[in-house]
């Protein structure tokens, strides 16, 4: 298995401003992911980041909304730029665990409000 | 804490019941099929998978079953206990490239004595 631990848990933050929220493993992975889950809602990818390249968005997500960095192979960064309160959502993070990644591991999440 | 179900359907089921969560799925091309359930509060939790060239696999207390004639996934849950209570998703693997799980709509479990 895998901790992931999510910083911050919660944060209300102010139209316009930036939130970066970081994501540490207790092991090396190769692949971290950031969803998005809007309330009421299932989980979207929003990117994959794979340690020493750029990160692979998916489609509706851009780099200059969402900047990741991933620094080194146990931790991760998410940015929301520019926040409206659309952006109000929880963002979970996730470790791919070798070849085959169905048993993902997620850490609590980071619940946005925007306001 | 706040729920992340608000709004999706729900199962309500007593205590004892059997359980059975249903999702449908759009891509033929999926290697594998999962289970995650997510309780308030906290991200998805792994239940089980199976995968694409199987029809049906079980766990402790669950089974999922696949038809991939009119693509239907399902979870079912024997003996469900008040623990059993959150919401259930089922999720998709594209093994291409690299592996990304793709998550489908969430079913909300309710469980009551």
């Amino acid at each position: 298995s895998a901790v992931i631990s999510q910083k911050p848990s919660r944060d209300i933050c102010q139209r316009g401003t930036s939130l970066t929220i970081q994501c540490q493993v207790d092991s090396q992975v190769t692949m971290m992911f950031w969803y998005r889950q809007q309330p009421g809602q299932s989980l979207t990818l929003i990117a994959t980041a794979n340690q020493g390249s750029e990160a692979t968005y998916e489609s509706g997500f851009v780099i200059d909304k969402f900047p990741i960095s991933r620094p080194n192979l146990t931790f991760s960064t998410l940015t929301v730029s520019n926040m409206s309160p659309e952006d109000s959502s929880i963002y979970l993070c996730s470790v791919d665990r070798g070849r085959l990644n169905t048993e993902a591991f997620f850490g609590q999440g980071t619940r946005l409000t925007v306001v | 804490g706040e729920s992340v179900g608000l709004h999706l359907p729900t199962l309500s089921v007593q205590e004892g019941d059997n359980s059975i969560i249903n999702c449908a799925y759009s891509n033929s091309a999926s290697d594998y099929f999962i289970w995650y359930k997510q309780e308030s509060g906290k991200g998805p939790q792994f239940i089980i998978d199976i995968r694409s060239n199987m029809d049906k696999r079980q766990g402790q207390r669950v089974t999922v079953l696949l038809n991939k004639t009119v693509k239907h996934l399902s979870l079912q849950i024997a003996a469900t206990q008040p623990g059993d209570s959150a919401v259930y998703f089922c999720a998709e693997l594209f093994s291409g490239g690299y592996n990304k799980l793709i998550f489908g709509a969430g079913t909300r479990l309710a469980v009551h004595p």
